[in-house]
């Protein structure tokens, strides 16, 4: 079965500075499908990031990067210039590439940007 | 456009009653997915439903929990003889289906507490 591990619970960071969230999962599939979700207090998942398996290139959208690495099936998710707003509950998710298209979620880490 | 709406926005409910939850999907949207967030948890798999194929159940914890989804777009999450361990935020998402759409466009959740 396919696992999605989120290491730190719980992690703060200064406003402006840069912070990493880490992710490790567990698969046997080649084709597949990893996300970023963002969960304000809100209780709104939005999508940070996606990225294909396929693609050695590291997906980015403006201050949000990953550090996507296969054969060690990691994929942390770098914040830069952390801002207020970024204040939420992140989660690392696993999809298939094959025909559902269910998702499969770490617990999450509590990201908090000081001020 | 509009977003994924769910209803009720939070719910409380005695032990032993029936619930349902309500999720109007993104239209157009053909692939429909029901999670459930427990406290202090990942997103948890229940169902999806793509088009006019029979749904994948294979999250549903009971037999008490049942899903429907009325004309390709609205569903209905059913939990029957509620119990304190079903409390928790319910989120659906729903995806655009077909090759290729594996974003997954999620809805302000419904938070269910059996008291």
């Amino acid at each position: 079965a396919q696992t999605v591990t989120q290491s730190q619970p719980e992690m703060s960071v200064q406003e402006a500075e840069t912070v990493t969230l880490s992710c490790t999962y567990d698969t046997s599939e080649n084709n597949y499908y990893l996300f970023w979700y963002k969960q304000p207090p809100s209780r709104q998942m939005i999508l940070v990031i996606r990225q294909e398996a396929y693609k050695q290139q590291n997906a980015t959208e403006n201050r949000f990067s990953v550090n996507f690495q296969k054969a060690a099936k990691s994929f942390s998710l770098k914040i830069s210039d952390s801002q207020l707003g970024d204040t939420a509950m992140y989660f690392c998710a696993w999809g298939s590439g094959g025909s559902n298209y269910k998702l499969t979620f770490g617990k999450g880490t509590l990201l908090t940007v000081n001020p | 456009g509009a977003g994924v709406s769910q209803s009720p926005s939070n719910k409380v409910t005695e032990k032993g009653k029936d619930v349902e939850l309500r999720c109007d999907p993104i239209s157009g949207h053909t692939a429909l997915y029901w999670y459930r967030q427990s406290l202090g948890q990942g997103l948890e798999f229940l169902i999806y439903f793509q088009g006019n194929s029979a749904p994948d159940k294979s999250g549903l914890p009971s037999d008490r929990f049942s899903a429907e989804r009325t004309g390709g777009s609205v569903s209905t999450l059913t939990i029957q003889r509620t119990q304190q361990e079903d409390s928790a935020v319910y989120l659906c998402a729903s995806s655009p289906g077909g090759a290729g759409s594996y974003e997954q466009y999620f809805g302000p959740g419904t938070r269910l507490t059996v008291t």
